[in-house]
Parts: structure tokens; sequence; C-alpha cells
């Protein structure tokens, strides 16, 4: 059975950073294209960030460009979003997603979720 | 970016009816599109990739159709656990992006 645990979350300061993980099993984490997406209170879905397996080539939305920095642990089948310069519009909840191929266009698997909220 | 448009923003059905949801692209996404169900405290589900092709152990009374610009979500008979947030999502290139979401709920 596939899993996707995030953790991390929690209350940071504005200009703060804060590092997710998500720690997966259940399928061979280094066969696919790992993504972060996350949702705003009350709003819909953002997709963030996908770190592929091709050549580990990763990619970012324009809004977090710069800022945030996805990776992966094979050995230990996690992973993580780093994220520096943390804004409010940065608050959502973060889901950790599976692709269903080594490039990740689409996920097929979700994490519950973990919440991030930035503020003074 | 390719901004997605999904109609209406609500829609209030009874169970058993057949409900069609929209959702159209600034551009062609060719068939590059999913969509996703998602209740309220979860994470969402993917029910369709591909514009047509259904997920694993997604029931079949969930259908998907369309290319290019326009694409729908069929349920031919809503079921009480289908009230939801339906959400798009194209593929097309790496800036990936949902729609608003169309919430399905009981009349």
């Amino acid at each position: 059975e596939v899993q996707l645990v995030e953790s991390g979350g929690g209350l940071v300061q504005p200009g703060g950073s804060q590092r997710l993980s998500c720690a997966a099993s259940g399928f061979t984490f280094s066969s696919y294209a790992m993504s972060w997406v996350r949702q705003a209170p009350g709003e819909g879905l953002e997709w963030v960030s996908t770190f592929t397996i091709s050549g580990g080539s990763t990619y970012y939305a324009d809004s977090v460009k710069g800022r945030f920095t996805i990776s992966r642990d094979r050995s230990k089948n996690t992973l993580y979003l780093q994220m520096n310069s943390l804004r409010a519009e940065d608050t959502a909840v973060y889901y950790c997603a599976k692709g269903m191929d080594g490039i990740g266009w689409y996920f097929d698997y979700w994490g519950q979720g973990t919440r991030v909220t930035v503020s003074s | 970016e390719i901004v997605m448009t999904q109609s209406p923003a609500t829609l209030s059905v009874s169970p058993g009816e057949r409900v069609t949801l929209s959702c159209r692209a600034s551009q062609s996404v060719s068939s590059n599109l999913a969509w996703y169900q998602q209740k309220p405290g979860q994470a969402p589900r993917l029910l369709i990739y591909g514009a047509s092709t259904r997920a694993t152990g997604v029931p079949a009374r969930f259908s998907g159709s369309g290319s290019g610009t326009e694409f729908t979500l069929t349920i031919s008979s809503l079921q009480s656990e289908d009230f939801a947030i339906y959400y798009c999502q194209q593929y097309n290139n790496w800036l990936r992006t949902f729609g608003q979401g169309t919430k399905v709920e009981i009349k």
C-alpha cells in the first residue's frame, strides 16, 4: 500500500525558514517523480514543485522559485521541501504527491498534508 | 501560464442525478488533463487522467471527455459519497495549473 506521510509544518514568522519532509513507502521511491502541491485556507490547489527521476531535474512554480528547494533522499525514501524567505501568502496545507511515472505530470497518490502558517 | 476555468462554481444536485462539470483551458492542452475529487478535510484523489482514462479503483459512473480547450467530467448517477469539490489540472507544460474547483453539494 502506498503511503505518504508529511511532517515539518507549523507556525513560522515572515522571512523565516521551514523544511517539510514526506516519508514514502509501498512503492519503489526512486522510480517515480514526486511533487509538492499546496492549498491555502479555503482556496484551491496550487502546484509548487516537482522532482523528476530524469537526471534529478527539478521544477518550481513562479511563486516559489528562488525561495523553495525540493530534494529527495533515496536511502531514506523521503522527499523534502526547504522553504526560505517565507511570506504570509505561503500559508497553506502542503501535500506531498506521487507522480504516475518518472516525470510526474499528474498525481496518483497524496499524503494527508502538513499545515504551514506564516505569521508574526 | 495556462489558466483553467471551471464551471459552475457550485452545483446543487440530488442523489441519482446525472452531473456534468466543465473545465476550460486558456490555450490548448491537448489531452493532458486530469480530474481530482476532494472531500472536506481530505487529500485530493485522482479520478481521471489523459482527459478520459479512469484511475485505478474509480467507479465507472465517472467519465471524462474533451480535448484541446474544453473538457467535461460526468457522473452518471450521483451517489452520496460523490458530494465533494472537483478540480481539473492541466499538464501540457511544466507549469501545471489547476482550476478553481466545482463544489457538488446536496440539493
